[in-house]
């Protein structure tokens, strides 16, 4: 199984900052890699596929990079809504499909 | 509306059986690849298995193969899950998820239900 590591694990920024999560795969999966964002009690909502790509409805403000092993997701100027946790997934192989295990992004 | 409801848990002792629903609406659910994922208290999310459109295809983690059972109905807009031999470690809130079909192999998740919550306990 192909394991997605993330990093951080949990920070703390301000509303307006730029911040950058880091996904990481133990093998490469080209660009077959979506992130999702997780509010507390809520189900998880895509936000990128294919690496780069932005779903439908999406705010601009969220992006991602990367391919092969090394993946990104950046939200340019942080708002108050976008605290919350960060997944990333692979669907490059299967089974199992894998989820890396979560960046908090708390308010500082 | 694009919707998915899941239905079906509860509290259910070691070794016990539980089914899930998924109730989908407002797409046209014979379409898609459905999933199912959990996720246990304070913890991450598992994939837990997917199955196609017309259910020719289906997989499943390890950790619930022989176990867990997926299947959908087309005509009845729902997806299933039924559980055998629960574990303790099985507990967790189990969503359905669509898959939007981006990559045309099992992929990304696009729409979610809510959730329903399985505790095994005796």
């Amino acid at each position: 199984a192909i394991r997605m590591t993330q990093s951080p694990s949990s920070f703390s920024a301000s509303t307006g900052d730029r911040v950058t999560i880091t996904c990481r795969a133990s093998q490469g999966i080209s660009s077959y890699l979506a992130w999702y964002q997780q509010k507390p009690g809520k189900a998880p909502k895509l936000l990128i596929y294919a690496a780069s790509t932005l779903q439908s409805g999406v705010p601009s403000r969220f992006s991602g990079s990367g391919s092969g092993t090394d993946f990104t997701l950046t939200i340019s100027c942080l708002q108050s809504e976008d605290f919350a946790t960060y997944y990333c997934q692979q669907y490059y192989s299967y089974p199992p499909l894998t989820f890396g295990g979560g960046t908090k992004v708390e308010i500082k | 509306e694009v919707q998915l409801v899941e239905s079906g848990g509860g509290l259910v002792k070691p070794g016990g059986s539980l089914r899930l629903s998924c109730a989908a609406s407002g797409f046209t659910f014979s379409s898609y690849s459905m999933n199912w994922v959990r996720q246990a208290p304070g913890k991450g999310l598992e994939w837990v298995s997917s199955i196609s459109s017309s259910s020719s295809y289906i997989y499943y983690a390890d950790s619930v193969k022989g176990r867990f059972t997926i299947s959908r109905d087309n005509a009845k807009n729902s997806l299933y899950l039924q559980m055998n031999s629960l574990r303790a470690e099985d507990t967790a809130v189990y969503y359905c998820a669509r898959d939007p079909g981006y990559s045309g192999s099992p992929g990304a998740f696009d729409i979610w239900g809510q959730g329903t919550m399985v505790t095994v306990s005796s």
